[in-house]
């Protein structure tokens, strides 16, 4: 199972917004609304953002919202903050097991 | 609270064992689907294993199929990794993750709560 592919490094300044895209293949991000988005910061554990595409776990701001269309999903983070600067991951449910994206550095200018 | 928290880590020789061991507390454990992950050093996220709540069925990455075992003690809340034949590539911090949603009754890769990770090193 390959790893999802997403953008090495995204960046924008506080306030705009930005969107990270997460690929796959009908096998994963194509058959299933099953798509998660964790972030995480340096030394810190991985924290779920989304899950099931596009839902918000309690606790986690509305600057977030998660979206897909055929095999690609995206994460996009509104009124971006400096606290957002961290790495992201998209995963994929893929038939029993897990597939997560190669990662995205968020850099907050 | 609700908590998971790794141990058993450290430095370990190619072609030697390793259990990893996660404590979970603060919630039901034996009604959670759980998994491994695990992070190498610089690198992405990785997923490694899934166990169902009772036990009833283990999925692994292709990667580890073969030489890691993932089990369950609902009884004491805990869950393992046995990691046999290790090599230079399995170095990495390894995380016990809860399955947050499910898809026909089965863990959907949704991981809601995550322990602190524990740093497994394969080197001579």
């Amino acid at each position: 199972q390959s790893a999802l592919t997403q953008p090495a490094s995204v960046s924008g300044s506080p306030g705009q917004s930005i969107t990270i895209s997460c690929t796959g293949t009908s096998s994963d991000v194509g058959s299933y609304n099953l798509v998660s988005w964790y972030q995480q910061h340096p030394g810190k554990a991985p924290k779920l953002m989304i899950y099931e595409v596009s839902k918000r776990p309690s606790g986690v701001s509305n600057r977030f919202s998660g979206s897909k269309s055929g095999n690609t999903a995206s994460l996009t983070i509104s009124g971006l903050q400096a606290e957002d600067e961290a790495d992201y991951y998209c995963c994929s449910y893929a038939g029993s097991r897990g597939v997560f994206g190669t990662g995205t550095k968020v850099t907050v200018l | 609270q609700v908590q998971l928290v790794e141990s058993g880590g450290g430095v370990v020789q190619p072609g030697r064992s390793l259990r990893l061991s996660c404590a979970a507390s603060g919630f039901t454990f034996s009604s959670y689907g759980m998994h491994w992950v695990r992070q190498a050093p610089g690198k992405g996220l990785e997923w490694v294993a899934v166990i169902w709540y009772d036990g009833s069925n283990k999925y692994y990455a292709d990667s580890v199929k073969g030489r890691f075992t993932i089990s369950r003690d609902n009884s004491k809340n805990t869950l393992y990794l046995q990691m046999n034949s290790l090599r230079a590539e399995d170095t990495a911090v390894y995380y016990c993750a809860r399955e947050g949603n499910y898809y026909d009754s089965r863990p959907a890769a949704a991981f809601d709560i995550w322990g602190q990770g524990t740093m497994v090193t394969v080197s001579s």
